[in-house]
């Protein structure tokens, strides 16, 4: 079954570092997604991105964020200067075109700043 | 705008005894309602879907959700709880732009 795959499993960083968390989603998928878990709260929405731009993004997602597809598979969340409260699991979800909000989520990547 | 609400942060329940976990929604469209779950240092897996089709959805593991308007409900069953299935589940309502809103997860535990 298709399924999609984030790297790095588990990154340390010191705060202030840059961060690039990837993910490869479905190959048919058209519609990106980014979401973030803190420890013991709830799963929070970062960013959609379709067509090779934002198409939603949450009050969470401010300007030390950001996304790209580099290429035809690749789907990056950059962190530019990592904060300590940054430090959460974060999900690369995709969908295709048409499927009712059904996304399949990667694995997570998780994140510990100090 | 969009939200849920799952009552109860840990469910405990004896194996083989019915699993209920609760989740009221608010919305002011017509909702896509989700079940995941997310088992000990894995992703989210989706569980089941409401999508305006049939009231009560089953899903994967024999758990089903039934879609009640009158109460803003979307709860989830499963009428004999396994060891396998401790884990922590999510109910999600479809936002506008086809992500997901989910709720703060309840944590299923069985006890033998």
């Amino acid at each position: 079954e298709p399924e999609v795959t984030q790297t790095p499993s588990h990154q340390v960083t010191q705060m202030g570092q840059e961060v690039i968390l990837r993910c490869v989603p479905i190959s048919n998928h058209l519609y990106f997604y980014w979401y973030r878990q803190i420890l013991g709260q709830k799963v929070e929405f970062l960013v959609s991105f379709y067509n090779n731009e934002i198409s939603e993004k949450s009050e969470i997602f401010d300007d030390q964020f950001s996304v790209e597809r580099p290429d035809g598979s690749n789907f990056t969340l950059k962190i530019r200067s990592t904060k300590l409260e940054d430090s959460a699991m974060y999900f690369c979800a995709s969908r295709p075109l048409a499927g009712a909000n059904v996304l399949t989520f990667g694995a997570g990547s998780r994140l510990t700043v100090l | 705008a969009q939200s849920v609400t799952q009552l109860g942060s840990h469910v405990s329940v004896s194996e083989g005894a019915l699993v209920l976990l609760r989740c009221n929604y608010s919305s002011s469209v017509p909702p896509y309602l989700f079940w995941y779950v997310q088992y000990p240092n894995q992703g989210l897996q989706l569980l089941l879907k409401y999508t305006s089709a049939a009231t009560l959805v089953k899903g994967i593991n024999g758990f089903e959700a039934e879609f009640k308007k009158s109460e803003t409900s979307f709860h989830l069953t499963k009428p004999s709880a396994h060891m396998s299935d401790a884990a922590e589940y999510f109910c999600a309502v479809g936002g506008s732009q086809g992500n997901l809103i989910f709720g703060k997860g309840t944590k299923l535990s069985v006890k033998p």
